[in-house]
């Protein structure tokens, strides 16, 4: 079981181009989150989905888009990157705990340069 | 609004040594408080999380948290140190209007041989 896997590793991107990058999850979950963690301000939610079909906005939406088609997948799109995008992103999904809490489990992280 | 502090951007201990890595939090209701670890060039590791009952937590890899409410902490401590726990950690508390974690701003654990 892979788990959460994010593609790619790492791109270095010029400023104005379009770029997806993607997350894929085998463990069946119905929530997918995306994060981008900055120095100093640690891990901030970009977009949510909390069920294939329907996504919802964070807490640093703007410039970013998302959709979920389907359970395991949960692409996030840079229309127009622009340098303040530089950072490094990560895909989580939630288990639905028994007590009604959701544990999120992180992929391996995009490390995104815009130049 | 709901927030989660992490006080120290670093935090140096020596090997054999107890830790501890603090975590104070604001949020309305009761708090669902989680502790992740993040290892170089990784994704988040979940350790613990607070939901309800007994104060003390106890997650992977010996660690453990305690939930104190008058003073609305969640430290995270472990009795004895490795180098191996060099790391960064981060508190999430669990936003009661929107169910969606805030994360602290993460400290950097060094422990040194």
């Amino acid at each position: 079981i892979a788990g959460i896997t994010q593609a790619p590793t790492s791109q270095i991107l010029a400023a104005g181009r379009r770029m997806t990058l993607r997350c894929t999850q085998d463990m069946r979950h119905n929530a997918m989150y995306w994060y981008r963690q900055d120095l100093g301000l640690g891990l901030r939610l970009i977009h949510y989905s909390n069920t294939a079909g329907t996504t919802g906005k964070g807490e640093v939406p703007d410039g970013y888009s998302v959709s979920r088609a389907n359970t395991d997948d949960f692409p996030l799109t840079l229309a127009s990157a622009v340098p303040s995008q530089t950072s490094v992103y990560f895909c989580a999904s939630s288990a639905v705990a028994s007590d009604g809490t959701d544990t999120q489990y992180f992929g391996p992280g995009t490390r995104l340069t815009v130049l | 609004a709901q927030s989660v502090a992490q006080p120290e951007d670093q935090v140096n201990v020596a090997e054999g040594n107890p830790l501890t890595v603090k975590c104070t939090y604001s949020v309305s209701g009761n708090p669902y408080l989680f502790w992740y670890v993040q290892y170089p060039n990784r994704g988040l590791q979940f350790l613990l999380k607070y939901i309800t009952g007994d104060n003390l937590v106890k997650g992977s890899y010996g660690f453990e948290a305690e939930f104190n409410k008058s003073q609305t902490s969640f430290h995270l401590k472990k009795p004895s140190a490795l180098v191996s726990d060099s790391a960064l950690y981060f508190c999430a508390v669990r936003d009661s209007n929107t169910d969606k974690l805030i994360f602290g701003t993460g400290t950097r654990l060094q422990v040194f041989p």
